[in-house]
């Protein structure tokens, strides 16, 4: 089974402001190990939102910030835009598994 | 502006060896600092980490995956590259090339277009 389980669909209208979680275990994200979040859009590179929880790269606007708290995590996107549509996935570090894992992926739609 | 690129046969056997190389334009490989990446996306399943090697030639593998795997590196091409055996309908997806941060950033803060590897006799 994945080791970070996410919605397999959110969605909402231009404007309003939406979140999608990344629920994990002790062994990743309750390990204290960092979450990041990544966009894709089919046939793009996956592109690097947020990093270490709550940290955006330059070029990614601030209607993008991440949370974290025991074994989950959060995005968050405000002011929706259409070109928001897209899969977005968490990653994190799992211990059990000596491996880098990534969520099951959200695809976002933009009504 | 640092760039990588995957490359190589878009259609495997099942049973053989698939080989994928990725070529780094815009810095070099040898510069520290960063881990170097292969990540493959299933239609299905999505994202799975297969694995990283550092520019010194030391790896890390994804267990699920360790018994089939190997990567190198090739400092003067600027490349690094993948071998998979044995290949199964299960290895068919997009693989993408990425770099690891290992300072501030910690993650995969850049990735290759990807190339999609079909696996059919």
């Amino acid at each position: 089974q994945a080791a970070l389980t996410q919605p397999p669909s959110v969605s909402g209208a231009p404007g309003q402001r939406v979140t999608i979680s990344c629920t994990g275990s002790s062994a990743n994200i309750g390990a204290a190990n960092d979450v990041h979040w990544f966009r894709r859009l089919p046939g793009t590179a996956p592109q690097l939102l947020i990093y270490r929880n709550n940290n955006r790269p330059s070029g990614v606007p601030d209607r993008f910030s991440g949370s974290k708290s025991d074994t989950s995590a959060s995005l968050a996107i405000s002011g929706l835009q259409a070109e928001d549509e897209a899969d977005y996935y968490c990653h994190s570090y799992d211990n059990s598994r000596r491996a880098f894992v990534f969520g099951t992926g959200t695809k976002l739609s933009v009504l | 502006q640092v760039q990588l690129r995957e490359s190589g046969p878009g259609l495997v056997k099942p049973s053989q060896t698939l080989s994928l190389t990725c070529t780094i334009s815009g810095d070099s490989i040898s510069s520290g600092g960063y881990y170097w990446d292969w990540i493959r996306h299933h239609p299905e399943t999505g994202l799975e980490w297969i694995g990283y090697i550092y520019h010194s030639g030391d790896t890390s593998y994804n267990p699920s995956l360790k018994s089939r795997l190997s990567l190198s590196v090739d400092t003067s091409k600027n490349q690094f590259s993948l071998k998979l055996t044995s290949v199964t309908v299960a290895d068919a997806a997009i693989y993408y090339c990425a770099r690891q941060d290992r300072g501030m950033i910690n993650t995969f803060d850049l990735w290759g277009q990807g190339t999609l590897v079909t696996v059919s006799s």
